[in-house]
């Protein structure tokens, strides 16, 4: 079965660290774009950093110079490394991938809590 | 970067009724536009792609059309599963991905 599952959050203080991971099954996660996506309390989505096949990273402006993309292609699994935290960084964080032959999320795991809170 | 719009953000309808969600992009995308159908606790599912495309196991009462700037989400019959809120994404060659804001389908 194709499935991503994420794990990782959890509460942090303003100023903190976090990295979340998301573990792949029935797919290549290298062989494919993968992307975070989050969605703050009550509000919609918001992209956040992707990774193509290639290894090229890209992030949005709200988290650019703090948040890192990564992937272990052994282990099968993509990363989001979360320095410099903020309230505002305050969601639940979902890993996606684009599709084979579609540029769509067509996978999508459960999502991960992050609060950034004292 | 590349705006999307949704209107309305919020409609209430009944199970069979016929519902339409527009979707507007700041400037042409294509047909690199997507739908997404997310309910409350859970993860978007992908509904259509390429703006018209059918994802797999998606129900045939779902339709999507347009291109360039504007873009449409049709509901030929509205089920009890569809109360959920809806977006639409636009994926083409531009990043950032970005999403519209979303419009919020419930029960009238």
């Amino acid at each position: 079965e194709v499935q991503l599952v994420e794990s990782g959050g959890g509460l942090v203080q303003p100023g903190g660290s976090l990295r979340l991971s998301c573990a792949a099954s029935g797919f290549t996660v290298s062989s494919n774009y993968m992307s975070w996506v989050r969605q703050a309390p009550g509000k919609g989505l918001e992209w956040v950093s992707v990774i193509y096949s290639g290894g090229s990273t890209y992030y949005a402006d709200s988290v650019k110079g703090r948040f890192t993309i990564s992937r272990d292609n052994s282990k099968n699994t993509l990363y989001l490394q979360m320095n410099s935290l903020r309230a505002e960084d305050t969601a639940v964080y979902y890993c996606a991938r684009d599709g084979d032959s579609m540029p769509a999320f067509d996978i999508w795991g459960q999502g991960t809590m992050v609060t950034v809170s004292s | 970067d590349i705006q999307m719009t949704q209107s309305p953000s919020s409609l209430s309808a009944s199970v069979g009724d016929r519902v339409t969600i527009t979707c507007r992009a700041s400037q042409s995308i294509s047909s690199y536009l997507n739908w997404y159908q997310q309910k409350p606790g859970k993860a978007p599912k992908l509904l259509i792609y390429a703006a018209s495309s059918l994802q797999s196991g998606v129900p045939s009462r779902f339709s999507g059309s347009g291109s360039g700037t504007d873009f449409t989400l049709t509901i030929s019959s509205l089920q009890p599963e569809d109360f959920a809120t809806y977006y639409c994404q636009q994926s083409y060659s531009t990043l950032p991905f970005t999403f519209g804001p979303g419009t919020k389908v419930d029960i009238k």
